[in-house]
């Protein structure tokens, strides 16, 4: 069965600071990983997705990495800013669907 | 605004009736993902169409649930007899020839 997880469920920083949110799955045969950002009520925003034979992917202050040998992949975040308070979703691509895990809450105090 | 567009965004019923949701994908986006949403867990896949066609249902897609895209254009999602444990956020999401899904807003559904 695939199966995605976060690690952890909460976070909480002080604004600037630089955090990893973890995310690992059972299927290594997996066509690419995406992260995804939900606000509250809202829907989701890709932010990055990472196919199969790539090993990182960045945008901005984010960079997210694959390791499919071992099952798993980091979201990094330069100098977070209360804005980036949201609900980070990871997602494998199997076929045709998305398995997501339940996500890490994070908040950035300012 | 040319994003996935859903409607209503909030609804609520009282269990046993039906409801419909709509979602009106990205122009020219020939695939269309339907998820369901609990509160505090991801969105979990429930059907897929490419174009006009449905490709893949989930097993959480049971005979309650129907879900149609006629002309391959917008979709919708129907769930008959409404149970409370239908009460979840419904995602559309679209995709075009490349990889990365793009969501819509979501139908929060409570069911009373």
């Amino acid at each position: 069965k695939q199966e995605v997880t976060q690690i952890p469920a909460a976070l909480s920083v002080p604004e600037g600071e630089n955090l990893v949110l973890n995310c690992s799955f059972t299927d290594s045969a997996i066509y690419n990983l995406q992260w995804f950002r939900q606000d509250p009520g809202k829907g989701l925003t890709s932010l990055l997705l990472i196919q199969s034979s790539q090993r990182e992917q960045t945008s901005g202050r984010l960079n997210a990495s694959l390791d499919k040998s071992s099952g798993r992949s980091t979201l990094y975040i330069a100098a977070s800013q209360p804005g980036d308070s949201a609900t980070y979703l990871c997602a494998g691509q199997y076929g045709n669907k998305l398995v997501f895990g339940a996500g890490t809450i994070l908040r950035v105090k300012s | 605004d040319t994003g996935v567009s859903q409607d209503p965004r909030h609804k609520i019923t009282k269990r046993g009736q039906n409801v419909t949701f709509r979602c009106d994908p990205i122009s020219e986006h020939n695939r269309l993902y339907w998820y369901r949403q609990t509160l505090g867990q991801g969105p979990e896949f429930l059907t897929y169409f490419q174009n006009e066609a449905q490709l893949e249902k989930s097993r959480l897609l049971s005979d309650r649930f129907s879900a149609e895209r006629p002309k391959g254009s917008f979709s919708t999602l129907e769930i008959q007899r409404t149970e409370q444990g239908d009460s979840a956020m419904y995602l559309c999401a679209s995709r075009p020839m490349g990889d990365t899904q793009y969501f819509g807003p979501g139908t929060r559904l409570t069911v009373l």
